[in-house]
């Protein structure tokens, strides 16, 4: 079967920097996305890997291991409207986007 | 431009009753979507168009239909509601499946199926 696996829930502190991993099995790949979700709104993109490497993009950044089935999402100079759930999805080999549950990040000042 | 529009936002629903979620993009993308999302667990996709005129199942399509007879609009029927059925609702759209495009989202719709 197909699997993402993220950890649930992680807590920062202001200013810090935090790291979100996700491991996946999936029939194929097409690329891995990151999203963010606050609390009660929709999901809205971060990011889009599909080669090995990191991909910068301001304060996040995200990292792509294909051999390794693994990907983190890198959160840098945290802030208080960073508390939100990040989904980690992946495309398979069908075109179809398989999410994980989601890890709720919780930053405190 | 509205993006991904979606209503209600929310509704309680009786067991047994029916009702259409609607879902309108402004965005002309030809892919459009409908997930569910339930505490705890990854959005499911229920069904999806690649096009007016072609619908899909997706991983959990029982008690759900439905039609796409424009690029704008992709409702989602559900016939006899069931408390299992008790979730969120969101409606998406893309450019493309392929590559980066990235889909958007409709702000939801919370149903309560009592």
């Amino acid at each position: 079967g197909q699997n993402i696996d993220q950890p649930t829930e992680m807590t920062a502190t202001e200013g810090a920097i935090v790291q979100i991993n996700c491991t996946y099995q999936t029939s194929g790949f097409n690329g891995l996305f990151w999203y963010q979700q606050h609390a009660g709104e929709a999901p809205t993109f971060l990011s889009y890997n599909v080669l090995d490497g990191l991909e910068e993009k301001g304060r996040f950044s995200s990292f792509l291991s294909r051999s390794k089935g693994y990907s983190y999402l890198l959160l840098k100079e945290l802030q208080m409207k960073d508390s939100a759930s990040y989904l980690c999805a992946v495309l398979d080999s069908n075109y179809q986007l398989i999410w994980g549950a989601g890890t709720k990040l919780i930053i405190k000042p | 431009n509205a993006g991904v529009t979606q209503t209600p936002k929310f509704r309680i629903l009786k067991i047994g009753q029916s009702m259409t979620l609607q879902c309108t993009q402004d965005m002309n993308h030809n892919y459009m979507y409908w997930y569910r999302q339930d505490p705890g667990m990854g959005l499911k996709l229920i069904y999806y168009s690649v096009g007016a005129g072609i619908t899909d199942k997706g991983e959990v399509p029982n008690g759900y239909n439905v039609s796409r007879s424009t690029t704008e609009d992709f409702p989602l029927r559900l016939e006899l509601a069931a408390p299992s059925q008790t979730s969120v609702y969101f409606c998406a759209s893309s450019y493309s499946r392929e590559g980066g495009n990235e889909q958007f989202f409709g702000p939801g719709t919370r149903l309560t199926v009592l």
